[in-house]
């Protein structure tokens, strides 16, 4: 079955330190890939979106994401992190290409140790 | 610019009563609109999408239901809510016939005892 997958619930990092959270897709073809945050209580924010073309996308905050065709994945990276990135992450991909289907993964929880 | 709101922020309901949800949005034209569950510790799950008044797609089946009575305006109710309908809703928009982005409301806590 078509899915996504985060595989890691909850990650801590220190402030100032570097940030790679994986996301990796099972679907025969390239889906179109987003990256949103969600901070506490509230709704969901797009970090970047990949559809095609270069495979480093750039997003808002300083995050970047590399897509990786033999891996199938989108991990998201930012090399260092503020305490206020602290949210839920979520990586999301278009399976049918129209845009109206987006299949979520459960998410990696960001926590930043001052 | 555009905007999307969702009311209420929370909701408390007894197992049993109905629901009404409403979603709506400004400064765009023909949007698409989706209702999304996100359940404690899990992704979010797609509901119910619409690309037009009185055009709706279900995308699991449940307890629940979705209208669209306006072009900018996206109701999710129930006649009788169950235990497992706790979640936050989140209302999102697309511009119609785009390869684009989803915008989320700011959803609605559901508490059902």
């Amino acid at each position: 079955a078509q899915s996504v997958t985060q595989p890691d619930i909850h990650i801590t990092v220190s402030e100032g330190a570097s940030l790679e959270l994986r996301c990796n897709y099972s679907y025969g073809a390239t889906p179109y890939l987003f990256w949103y945050v969600q901070s506490p209580g509230q709704g969901l924010q797009l970090l970047l979106k990949y559809f095609s073309g270069d495979t480093l996308v750039q997003g808002i905050k300083g995050f970047e994401a590399e897509f990786k065709r033999s891996q199938s994945s989108f991990n998201l990276r930012k090399p260092s992190v503020h305490w206020s990135d602290a949210a839920e992450y979520f990586c999301a991909v278009d399976l049918t290409g129209g845009g109206n289907k987006l299949t979520f993964g459960t998410g990696t929880q960001l926590k930043v140790e001052l | 610019s555009q905007t999307i709101h969702q009311w209420p922020a929370t909701l408390v309901q007894p197992v049993g009563s109905p629901l009404s949800l409403e979603c709506t949005v400004e400064g765009t034209s023909n949007p698409n609109l989706y209702w999304y569950r996100q359940a404690a510790g899990r992704g979010l799950q797609l509901l119910f999408y619409s690309v037009g008044i009185g055009q709706i797609s279900s995308e699991v089946p449940q307890n629940l239901s979705a209208s669209r009575p306006q072009d900018r305006q996206f109701i999710l109710s129930s006649k009788k809510l169950l235990l497992s309908d706790s979640g936050f809703y989140l209302c999102a928009w697309k511009r119609m016939g785009d390869l684009d982005t989803q915008y989320f409301g700011p959803g609605t806590r559901l508490t059902v005892l």
